[in-house]
């Protein structure tokens, strides 16, 4: 079975410091790896993802992640944060199935970002 | 270029009544599948369509239902509603059309909310 995991429920930072927000993963093959803000009331953003090549994926609003396949882990970056950073973050894995493709996203449980003035 | 696009954005039902969701695609993309999230389970799969078929399943009961016309938009409906089908229902669109998994992104709409009195 695949899966994701976000250790830490919510993170705390310092505005102008660097964040992190942790994920890993378990799937069997080549995993295909995507991250997602969510604002309140809000649906998903897509921010980056991670489909094969460079190990540093760079996305929008200033957001990396780094790809470790021996520790199979995907970790969202950002050098300096912002309070307008603060949301909930969704690490996700796309199902491989042999034959027909497919888009389904199995999700980690999301962590909870604020980024303190 | 239009995102995903969800109606309606907000509904109220009462238990044992039915509910239809609506989700209209970027344009292009043929791929449609919907997530329930609730704060309890998080993110989870309901179904995947493509080309008007359900590709792919998850584990919700059949009166979790869908369906995805010709112009690749597409309805979820919710039928005899309990208490617990109050959640945030997105959807997500995919260019889809691979035979094999591709490392196509994924975008989601803004959801629709739905409470059960």
């Amino acid at each position: 079975a695949q899966s994701v995991a976000q250790p830490e429920d919510q993170v705390n930072v310092a505005e102008g410091n660097p964040l992190t927000v942790k994920c890993t993963y378990s799937v069997s093959g080549n995993p295909y790896l995507f991250w997602y803000v969510q604002y309140p009331n809000r649906g998903l953003q897509f921010l980056l993802k991670y489909i094969t090549g460079d190990n540093l994926v760079k996305g929008s609003y200033g957001f990396e992640a780094e790809f470790n396949k021996s520790q199979t882990s995907f970790h969202l970056i950002k050098p300096s944060a912002l309070v307008s950073d603060s949301a909930l973050y969704f690490c996700a894995v796309r199902l491989l199935f042999s034959g027909a493709g497919s888009y389904q996203l199995t999700f980690g449980k999301g962590t909870k970002l604020s980024v303190i003035p | 270029k239009a995102g995903v696009t969800q109606t309606p954005r907000y509904l109220i039902k009462t238990r044992g009544q039915q509910v239809t969701l609506s989700c209209s695609p970027i344009s292009g993309h043929r791929s449609v599948s919907w997530y329930q999230q609730t704060p309890g389970q998080g993110l989870q799969f309901l179904f995947e369509y493509f080309s008007e078929t359900q590709r792919n399943k998850g584990n919700f009961p059949g009166r979790f239902s869908g369906r995805q016309f010709s112009n690749s938009r597409s309805e979820m409906n919710v039928s005899t509603l309990e208490l617990g089908d109050s959640a945030l229902y997105l959807c997500a669109s995919s260019p889809g059309g691979a035979s094999k998994p591709s490392g196509n992104t994924i975008y989601f709409g803004e959801g629709s909310w739905l409470t059960v009195v």
